[in-house]
């Protein structure tokens, strides 16, 4: 099973600061299987970034996904008071789904 | 885009059956476009997929599940749904469900419903 750990597991920013969050995985993930979620509290996770980069629909653009082989980042360029909640990156291998235990990315 | 909701008993004791049923609107579950899924997440922790099926019947569960999960589909209501036998504590989560656009070759969920949460305790 491929694990993948999330850092840091809290963030602490300012609305307007650019956010980075780390994702890395135990072994090679494919950069078309690597996927970023936000979930705030008592709503359904939402999809933001696919396939490494590719932004979901309705996403906004401050939005972007990077990385290849065992290291990924979602970068939120400025931060907005709606971006505050927990974000968790996913990745298909090996016939199974894993996800991160989460960043939780808080008001400063 | 579909909605899903879910539902089921909340509480159970340990070794009894959990049984949750998925709802889908707004999209027939039979037009082969979704892999149908259920994940859950514990209390406090990161979020587990237990396994999919697809509108055929064809299904894939989590190797660590494996031996405890149905997930079965019924194309007349429009819904599919999850047994997990033998239930503990550790079964304690707020159970998902959530599809996968076949279309579009990237694993990822794309929906998601707003998750039920079941307890089992004695």
């Amino acid at each position: 099973e491929t694990v993948l750990t999330q850092s840091p597991g809290t963030l602490s920013l300012s609305p307007g600061e650019r956010a980075t969050l780390s994702c890395r995985a135990s072994q090679r993930v494919s950069s078309s299987y690597l996927a970023w979620y936000q979930h705030k509290s008592g709503q359904a996770p939402r999809v933001l970034i696919y396939g490494t980069s590719n932004r979901a629909t309705g996403v906004p653009d401050r939005f972007s996904g990077s990385g290849s082989g065992t290291a990924f980042t979602l970068t939120i360029s400025r931060l907005e008071p709606e971006d505050f909640a927990v974000y968790y990156c996913q990745q298909y291998g090996n016939s199974s789904y894993t996800f991160g235990r989460g960043t939780k990315l808080e008001i400063k | 885009q579909v909605q899903l909701h879910e539902s089921g008993p909340g509480l159970l004791k340990p070794s009894q059956t959990l049984s949750l049923t998925c709802t889908v609107s707004g999209g027939s579950i039979s037009n082969g476009g979704y892999y149908w899924s259920w994940i859950r997440q514990h209390p406090g922790k990161g979020l587990e997929w237990i396994g999919y099926i697809y509108y055929s019947g064809n299904t894939y569960y989590n190797p660590s599940l494996k031996s405890r999960v149905i997930i079965s589909i019924d194309t007349s209501r429009n819904q599919f749904s999850l047994r997990l036998s033998s239930v503990t504590a550790a079964d304690t989560a707020v159970y998902y469900c959530a599809t996968e656009n076949v279309l579009i070759p990237a694993a990822h969920f794309d929906n998601w419903g707003q998750g039920t949460l079941v307890t089992v305790s004695s």
